[in-house]
């Protein structure tokens, strides 16, 4: 079974504090992705990797980092969290393969920025 | 990249059938995902078309139209844990592996 893991399920951070969102896969996927969702607006993508050291913008990257130092893991950074970035974040995986687009998703961190 | 759209909410009633309906811009499609979400939790792969027609698993079908852009994802015999948002996705043009998502479907399933 694929397993894609998030190092919270609830945060609380005060505005201006720098965020750290941890996201582990064990199924040795090149392809991994950070979505926030937020209602109504449904899951828009923030950035994207498809190998170490490699990072794409998404739909929304404006506010976020990103850091992927290892295959398994992808890290999303919040510099300065502000109200605007509470949200829902979830994480994502996938292989590397062009038939192959089925994306396995962590259980999300629900992060409340006060 | 695509544009999809589905409805916002759907109600029914346990044992009844609902369809889901979503469409999406026709140019360069690789497919079409259906995605389940339980409040609170992951999305859950249900279904990958990449070809014309119906396919069936258990109590839930899906239907790709490609010509049209159009999918359906057919619930039926409906229980109280289908209570949730369905989401339908299409891989972008422009780069590998992404997913281009509806805002969801919210269904609610009433005794």
């Amino acid at each position: 079974d694929v397993k894609v893991t998030q190092s919270s399920r609830y945060l609380v951070k005060r505005t201006g504090e720098k965020v750290f969102l941890e996201c582990v896969q064990d199924m040795d996927h090149e392809n991994m992705f950070w979505y926030r969702q937020d209602p109504g607006l449904g899951l828009r993508l923030i950035y994207f990797s498809y190998d170490v050291k490699m990072k794409e913008k998404g739909d929304i990257p404006e506010g976020y980092s990103v850091s992927r130092e290892k295959k398994e893991r992808f890290s999303l950074i919040l510099e300065s969290a502000s109200t605007n970035q509470t949200s829902m974040y979830l994480c994502a995986s996938s292989p590397l393969a062009r038939d192959s687009y089925e994306q396995y998703f962590g259980p999300g961190t629900r992060l409340t920025v006060t | 990249g695509q544009n999809i759209d589905q409805p916002t909410e759907m109600t029914a009633t346990e044992g009844a059938i609902v369809q889901i309906n979503c469409t999406y811009q026709t140019s360069g499609f690789n497919g079409l995902f259906w995605y389940q979400q339980h409040a609170g939790e992951a999305p859950t792969f249900l279904s990958y078309n990449v070809l014309d027609g119906l396919e069936e698993k258990g109590r839930f079908s899906s239907f790709l139209s490609r010509s049209k852009g159009y999918s359906y994802l057919l619930l039926k015999e409906l229980q109280m844990k289908d209570s949730a948002s369905y989401l339908c996705a299409s891989p972008t043009t422009d780069s590998w592996g992404k997913l281009q998502f509806g805002a969801g479907t919210q269904v609610v399933v009433t005794p």
